[in-house]
């Protein structure tokens, strides 16, 4: 089974402060793993993937198979951040094993 | 360029009332899924369909049903509406094949969301 884990369903944070938004996941194998985000009245839209391995808005993600964790961070973080994001998990490899999992979801708020 | 299409954006149902809503993606992708959005609870999966002609259960399929009409549109069915749906629901899709061969899911395009109240 595959499972997603967002710790906090809140974090508060100051603008220009450090943000980190926590994801464990629970997989066999080495699965995908994306942060999406939604915006107040806008839809889900995808933030970064592992794969990619890139920077988007100034938010990174680095997988740690280990610790199996998909950790978000953003070293300073600005009011249009504030947002709910959205770990979430797919397998690598045929049929149902594809489907998306998502965690419950951070609300972000960036104070100014 | 439509993306996610989703009928209708409000609906409000009595209990034991029937309906089905609709989902059509112009992107030409393999995947569909139908999410329920809660308070708490973030996204969890309903229904899956990994091409046409397959559907699977996600997390939480009691009480619905889908239909993979063909290749662009994948509709979600109510028989019997109960307070506990009452949610917002999205539609997605994307493109999902084997990462190693021909590179993983590509990113999910979303609905603009139905919210669903059932009274």
């Amino acid at each position: 089974a595959q499972r997603v884990t967002q710790p906090e369903k809140l974090l508060s944070v100051f603008k220009g402060a450090p943000v980190e938004l926590k994801c464990n996941y629970s997989y066999s194998g080495s699965p995908e793993l994306f942060w999406y985000v939604q915006y107040s009245r806008q839809r889900l839209q995808l933030l970064l993937r592992h794969i990619s391995r890139e920077s988007i808005k100034g938010f990174t993600a680095d997988l740690n198979k280990g610790e199996t964790s998909f950790h978000l961070k953003k070293p300073f973080a600005q009011e249009e951040d504030s947002a709910m994001y959205y770990c979430a998990l797919s397998g690598v490899r045929g049929g149902s094993n594809y489907k998306l999992t998502f965690g419950k979801g951070t609300l972000l708020t960036v104070n100014p | 360029n439509a993306g996610v299409t989703q009928t209708p954006k409000f609906q409000v149902l009595k209990t034991g009332q029937s309906m089905t809503l609709q989902c059509a993606q112009d992107m030409n992708h393999n995947s569909m899924y139908w999410y329920r959005q809660d308070p708490g609870m973030g996204l969890r999966l309903i229904y899956y369909s990994a091409s046409e002609g397959t559907t699977d259960k996600g997390e939480v399929p009691n009480g619905y049903n889908v239909s993979r009409l063909n290749k662009r549109e994948f509709s979600l069915r109510l028989e019997s509406a109960a307070p506990s749906q009452t949610s917002v629901y999205f539609c997605a899709s994307n493109w999902s094949w084997d990462r190693d061969v021909w590179g993983g899911n590509t990113e999910a395009f979303f609905g603009q969301g139905t919210r669903l109240t059932v009274v």
